[in-house]
């Protein structure tokens, strides 16, 4: 069963500009969703954890900078800006958090930069 | 900070072969630790998690025991297949609040040929 659709799946990002991801929720019982970074060495790298409707986080990392949005109980998104180096982003949901609970990933959104 | 170590990036085996992959961790807390394997193309997928000390934790002939002295949850399986053939990696789950963060090795990459 599939708890978590993402989209798109990948995209080619020329430089400088930034692209929109989404991540929807298939079953409420995993509430708690997360957001990782994949690089291109295959190193996982949490980002954010948004529990709720209208949480908003920013961060800057190494190779790009995060715009994350919880939108609704069952919508993520991720904004991805100035970003020089490909990755991939996954989106998680868990049924709480620590470690009583494992998170599940979705299938991911490959970016290449142009 | 916390972090999760593996010592091996890559490992060659034949079917029929036992597998190790050592992890160690390091923690402010106690942790619960989690293995995730992950397939081309593919978001990882939990394989199984221990919570506490000399817990075991396994799923399809995979397993591994929580050792809280040693700091480690070194993954083993008596006989490999052709299948198992993937990225593994070992990751920790500390306790924050309003966060559900799993912090990951730097994957091992395991070969087995038939």
């Amino acid at each position: 069963v599939t708890l978590l659709e993402q989209n798109p799946r990948w995209r080619l990002v020329p430089r400088g500009q930034a692209v929109n991801l989404r991540c929807i929720l298939k079953n409420s019982q995993y509430p708690w969703m997360s957001w990782y970074q994949q690089d291109l060495q295959k190193q996982l790298q949490w980002l954010f954890t948004l529990r709720s409707p209208g949480d908003k986080e920013v961060k800057s990392l190494p190779g790009a900078d995060y715009l994350a949005t919880r939108v609704t109980d069952t919508e993520l998104r991720l904004q991805v800006a100035n970003m020089s180096q490909g990755r991939t982003l996954y989106c998680t949901c868990s049924a709480g958090n620590w470690g009583t609970y494992e998170q599940y990933f979705g299938p991911g959104t490959r970016l290449t930069v142009l | 900070g916390d972090s999760v170590t593996q010592t091996e990036g890559q490992v060659a085996l034949s079917e029929e072969d036992f597998l190790t992959i050592h992890c160690n961790y390091s923690a402010s807390g106690y942790p619960a630790l989690f293995w995730y394997v992950q397939y081309p193309g593919e978001g990882p997928q939990f394989l199984f998690r221990a919570s506490r000390d000399k817990e075991k934790g396994s799923s399809r002939g995979f397993e591994a025991t929580y050792n809280k002295e040693a700091t480690s949850f070194h993954l083993q399986k008596a006989s490999v297949q052709e299948s198992d053939s993937a990225v593994y990696y070992c990751a920790l789950s500390d306790r924050r609040p309003n966060y559900n963060v799993l912090y990951f090795g730097s994957g091992t990459k395991l070969t087995v040929e038939p």
